[in-house]
């Protein structure tokens, strides 16, 4: 089957630093992939959409400047938490649909835990 | 907009065991439903998954789940358990476009000998 990756695994970062979490679709081509929250105890919050070669569709309540995402190519998307802080702790977790596959399916990975000291 | 309620955050369960894990989920159009399951250390994988068509939807590996729509719920039983289907349970709505899924807070199962 379809297999998304996700690094780092988990990240430890100072409050104010940037860090890169890079999502990649392993066996298949992704035009869309999602970026999801989760905080301890709680659901899966979708953060944005990500569209590759044009610009990613937050939802409500996400800053954009806060949360870069990039999707340069076909196989790898990028969310950088700009300017960190402890709020900003987290799971953070990446899906893609596989377009010549069962559009009704999203792929996930493995996840991202950043703390934010 | 559709929110998906998980009423139970830990199940405890003795192997071999019946178990129902409940799902309620509310939204003012018509939504596809899904369960997806997370073992330790890995994404999430999709069990089962409700689109259309008959109601009771069955994965290979034994769980069934449900579509209720007068119950607005999506629980997921299996008749027997072991001790490898210990992991979180997630059950999940989208639209239909399958853009937006909105995902409850998780189920921990946790199968005992």
């Amino acid at each position: 089957g379809a297999v998304v990756s996700q690094h780092p695994s988990w990240v430890i970062c100072k409050s104010g630093t940037s860090v890169k979490i890079e999502c990649r679709s392993l066996d298949f081509q992704a035009t869309t992939m999602f970026w999801y929250r989760q905080f301890p105890k709680q659901s899966l919050m979708l953060m944005a959409t990500s569209n590759e070669g044009s610009k990613a569709t937050y939802e409500q309540g996400v800053e954009k400047d806060k949360f870069l995402i990039n999707h340069a190519s076909l196989t790898l998307s990028t969310l950088t938490v700009t300017s960190a802080h402890p709020e900003d702790s987290s799971f953070y977790i990446c899906s893609a649909r596989d377009p010549a596959g069962r559009t009704d399916t999203q792929y996930f990975g493995p996840g991202t835990r950043l703390t934010v000291l | 907009a559709q929110s998906v309620t998980q009423l139970d955050s830990q199940v405890p369960v003795f192997e071999e065991a019946p178990v129902e894990l409940r799902c309620n989920y509310s939204s003012s159009v018509s939504v596809y439903l899904f369960w997806y399951v997370q073992y330790p250390n890995q994404g999430l994988q999709l069990l089962l998954k409700y689109l259309s068509g008959s109601t009771l939807v069955k994965s290979i590996n034994g769980f069934e789940a449900e579509f209720n729509k007068s119950q607005t719920s999506f629980h997921l039983r299996k008749p027997s358990v072991h001790i490898s289907d210990t992991a979180e349970y997630f059950c999940a709505v989208s639209d239909r476009n399958f853009n937006k899924f909105y995902f409850g807070s998780g189920t921990k199962l946790n199968v005992k000998p």
